[in-house]
């Protein structure tokens, strides 16, 4: 099956301080990454969505100058949370999509915890 | 606005009962339905889907039902296996259109033996 990574698994940071979030597709050519958050016992909000070679798309109340993304090949996205607070603190997961068009299913990594202190 | 909603925040079966997990949407243009499981520290794994033009997919144990009118649909495991204990997420899309996931809260399964 299609696997998809994230680097790293949880983070812990300083308030101010900029993170780096990775996520890879291992098996397969990703035209389309997605970025969750998650808050505790909340849903899965998306936040983004990015296409290789182009600008991502940022959902409503996302800001797009704090969560920098960037999906430079078929294989990787990154989100950078710049100036992270505390309140960044969540569950970020990346999903990977193959195809265009009609609904393909997406991928999910493991997620990645981070901590803002 | 919670477009898609799990009312229950966890469910306890026994091992070898049916599970049944619930799932409501208010968006009319929904027309593709997923059910999603996570374990603890992972990312959610899809189990099954369904088109709106269905109503009813089944695949072994599980099998998912889906009631247009009522904007509801649910999700039954039997017979549930302790290995099923998970965090189960409802989501939907429109397709043809942005085909984002909307997900619901999810509901906490537990299968005790």
């Amino acid at each position: 099956g299609a696997v998809v990574s994230q680097h790293p698994s949880r983070v812990i940071c300083k308030s101010g301080t900029s993170v780096k979030i990775e996520c890879r597709s291992l098996d397969f050519q990703a035209t389309t990454m997605f970025w969750y958050r998650q808050f505790p016992k909340q849903s899965l909000m998306l936040m983004a969505t990015s296409n290789e070679g182009s600008k991502a798309t940022y959902e409503q109340g996302v800001e797009k100058d704090k969560f920098l993304i960037n999906h430079a090949s078929l294989t990787l996205s990154t989100l950078t949370v710049t100036s992270a607070h505390p309140e960044d603190s969540s569950f970020y997961i990346c999903s990977a999509r193959q195809g265009l068009g009609s609904y393909n299913e997406q991928f999910f990594g493991p997620g990645t915890r981070l901590t803002v202190l | 606005d919670q477009q898609v909603k799990q009312n229950s925040p966890s469910l306890s079966v026994q091992e070898g009962r049916i599970s049944i997990l619930n799932c409501d949407y208010t968006n009319s243009m929904f027309d593709y339905f997923l059910w999603y499981k996570k374990y603890p520290a992972e990312g959610p794994t899809f189990l099954i889907s369904i088109s709106s033009i269905k109503d009813k997919n089944e695949d072994g144990r599980f099998t998912v039902f889906l009631n247009k009118s009522a904007k509801h649909l649910s999700l039954h495991i039997v017979p549930s296996q302790p290995g099923d204990s998970a965090v189960y997420f409802c989501a939907a899309l429109t397709q043809g259109g942005s085909e984002k996931l909307v997900f619901g809260k999810g509901t906490k399964l537990t299968v005790n033996p």
